[in-house]
């Protein structure tokens, strides 16, 4: 049971290079996130999705891109990546929205560095 | 706007000593409050949380946290530490929806 799978766990880009941070779940879970976590500051929702073709802004968008062609898959994209996106990127996904099954599974993360 | 305040960056506990991680919120409705933990290089793990109903909660790994209203606080307690507790706890917030806020993060040290 692999759960939430991020891809890759480390990478350093150079100014200005794109890339993609893929995840994938098997849970069958419609809503997915990706967050960005940087010290002592917790974790920053950047994008979500509620299914398959819906995608929404969460606090700090700017910089990236996102997709929901599956259930299974939501890819993180930076076109021009800056240093102020080096930060450790997690995808997580739920149940849908029932109080008693609100829980957050959490990939490993990706830790990215922009230099 | 909903937000999540923990007070302290860092605690060290001795092993066997007792542990309360504080954990303030804002937000406009009936909250959702959970507790994560994460230990290095993995990612989060739900402890516990509370929805309604008993504003004692009780977790994994023997971890309870109480929600006092009146006070805005949801704080983390357990009350005997293990070297294996060692890690960062994160409180979070959020409603209907799931759109958690998260905290900064407590870093949890514990010496032998």
């Amino acid at each position: 049971n692999a759960g939430v799978t991020q891809t890759p766990k480390f990478r350093i880009l150079k100014i200005g290079q794109s890339m993609t941070l893929q995840c994938t779940q098997d849970m069958n879970h419609n809503y997915m996130y990706w967050y960005r976590q940087d010290p002592g500051m917790g974790l920053k929702l950047i994008y979500y999705s509620v299914g398959a073709g819906i995608t929404d802004k969460g606090e700090v968008p700017n910089g990236y891109n996102v997709s929901r062609s599956t259930t299974e898959d939501f890819p993180l994209r930076l076109e021009l990546a800056a240093p102020s996106q080096t930060s450790v990127y997690f995808c997580a996904s739920s149940y849908p929205p029932r109080p008693t099954n609100e829980k957050l599974f959490f990939g490993s993360g990706t830790q990215l560095s922009v230099l | 706007a909903q937000s999540v305040t923990q007070p302290d960056i860092h605690i060290t506990v001795s092993e066997g000593a007792s542990l309360e991680l504080r954990c303030n919120y804002s937000y406009g409705a009936t909250p959702y409050l959970f507790w994560y933990v994460q230990s290095p290089g993995q990612g989060l793990q739900l402890l516990l949380k509370y929805f309604s109903g008993d504003t004692l909660v009780q977790g994994i790994k023997g971890f309870e946290a109480e929600f006092k209203r009146s006070q805005s606080s949801f704080n983390l307690r357990k009350p005997s530490v293990h070297w294996s507790d060692a890690a960062e706890y994160f409180c979070a917030v959020g409603g209907y929806g799931n759109k958690l806020v998260f905290g900064a993060g407590t870093i949890l040290r514990v010496k032998s």
